[in-house]
């Protein structure tokens, strides 16, 4: 199992708000990088921390953390929002990358 | 724009060792580290390693060691990784994905490798 957890499954009903969260001990001392993949598609970066968005990516989706728990809130959800998402950020040692298991998210 | 082009798929038989080519453009190839990721089939991202242009240094995830190899050819802005002793567990999509300096993620991907361990 991953150093990061996360449920791997989540819904929201079309149009409204959903957090997808990633927790794990070194998310105390780093933060966490989140990535969206569609079915046969390569992972797209959507957000880093506390809400640091890449280019292009729409301001529906935000960034937060706290302790141990690092969030991705997607508000307004639209049918295009349906796919995986998955944390990344820094194992317990500080040394190596990390991934979390995953969330399917699924749009009502 | 940064743009990382990867090599086709593969088919590889047990035992075997496989390498992985992607080409970048777009950016300072010796200026930002590079991750390799790969997806087995209907599972999570696992990350494998990060490896720098600059100094040809690497890190592993300790799951690869010794099995596992991060190269460059700083004439054509390509990274490689070569696996080595192949599985079926090693079936897996590849990915390559530029280090983002700034927040030490990856940010840019390539678009895949599909390599394919069967005999």
């Amino acid at each position: 199992s991953s150093e990061l957890a996360q449920d791997p499954t989540v819904s929201v009903t079309l149009g409204q708000t959903v957090r997808i969260t990633c927790q794990g001990d070194s998310l105390r001392s780093h933060d966490a990088s989140w990535y969206q993949q569609k079915p046969g598609q390569a992972p797209v970066f959507v957000m880093y921390g506390k809400n640091i968005r890449p280019p292009g990516i729409s301001d529906r989706f935000s960034g937060s953390s706290s302790g141990n728990t690092a969030s991705l809130t997607i508000t307004g959800a639209q049918a295009e929002d349906e796919a995986d998402y998955y944390c990344h950020s820094r194992d317990s040692s500080g040394h190596y990358g990390v991934f979390g298991g995953g969330t399917k998210l699924t749009v009502l | 724009q940064v743009l990382l082009v990867q090599s086709g798929a593969e088919v590889k038989k047990p035992g075997a060792s496989v390498k992985v080519s992607c080409k970048t453009s777009g950016y300072s190839f010796t200026s930002y580290q590079m991750h390799w990721v790969r997806q087995a089939p209907g599972q999570g991202l696992e990350w494998m390693g990060i490896f720098n242009p600059s100094g040809d240094t690497t890190t592993y995830a300790q799951k690869f060691l010794g099995r596992v190899s991060m190269t460059r050819d700083t004439s054509t802005n390509t990274v490689f990784l070569e696996v080595s002793g192949l599985t079926s567990e090693d079936t897996a999509m590849y990915f390559c994905a530029k280090d983002d300096v700034l927040t030490g993620a990856p940010d840019y991907w390539g678009q895949g490798t599909l390599i394919i361990v069967s005999s």
